[in-house]
């Protein structure tokens, strides 16, 4: 079992639409998450991050974590072409040194 | 405030060379992480450095690679007596606090390895 596995997609939404992307993570003591988009050829961005039980809304981002299910999910509301690009989770281990990034969930939003 | 800068931005090495990579942390940062990225596929940490000490170094190949983090200048990744399979982009970043729940790390623009 990978430590952080994503689905690696294409995942294609029409402009407009709630794209809904999916994480689950196998470290139950892992602590923080987070979202990292990125443009083919570019470095990572983070988007957002969350360390508690829930939502947490950004604009148009929502992230929701269920750490019992040990699972946490991005929402982009009213996607929109710009948007398409590869987004990464990720996951600080146990020991709180360590990032394990899950190879990422490609996103298509078609104009 | 400049962001986490690495250079060269491309490298051309022959199978055999040596590759050296560097990365200048965000002003403020004192912890830099290097990752390995092949194409179509998500990040791999290598290793995990402060300022004269390395504080992870578990997902980097026992040989042929090593790391730095001096008390002055950049961070280096190097390579010794590549081979293809190290074609890839080596990404580094930057944060300002070691570990614990918030650990944003700043990406720089990565080094983009050819090994012919």
């Amino acid at each position: 079992q990978k430590e952080v596995e994503q689905n690696s997609g294409p995942l294609s939404v029409p402009e407009g639409a709630i794209a809904s992307l999916n994480c689950t993570y196998s470290d139950r003591g892992s602590q923080s998450f987070f979202w990292y988009r990125q443009y083919s050829g570019k470095s990572p961005e983070l988007i957002m991050f969350i360390y508690s039980n829930g939502d947490k809304e950004d604009g148009r981002f929502t992230a929701q974590l269920n750490k019992a299910s040990q699972y946490v999910s991005l929402l982009i509301r009213d996607s929109q072409p710009s948007d398409s690009a590869t987004y990464l989770c990720a996951v600080i281990n146990t020991g709180g040194f360590k990032t394990i990034f899950g190879a990422g969930t490609r996103l298509f939003v078609k104009a | 405030n400049a962001g986490v800068m690495q250079n060269p931005r491309h490298l051309v090495r022959r199978r055999g060379q040596e590759a050296r990579l560097r990365c200048s942390p965000m002003k403020g940062h004192s912890h830099v992480y290097w990752y390995r990225q092949l194409p179509e596929e998500g990040l791999k940490f290598m290793v995990y450095l402060q300022k004269e000490n390395i504080i992870d170094e578990s997902g980097m190949p026992k040989e042929r690679f090593s790391a730095e983090f001096p008390k002055e200048g950049p961070s280096i990744l190097r390579i010794q007596q590549v081979v293809r399979g190290d074609s890839a982009a080596y990404f580094c970043a930057s944060s300002p606090t070691s570990g614990g729940v918030l650990n944003e790390q700043f990406f720089g623009p990565g080094t983009r390895l050819t090994v012919l």
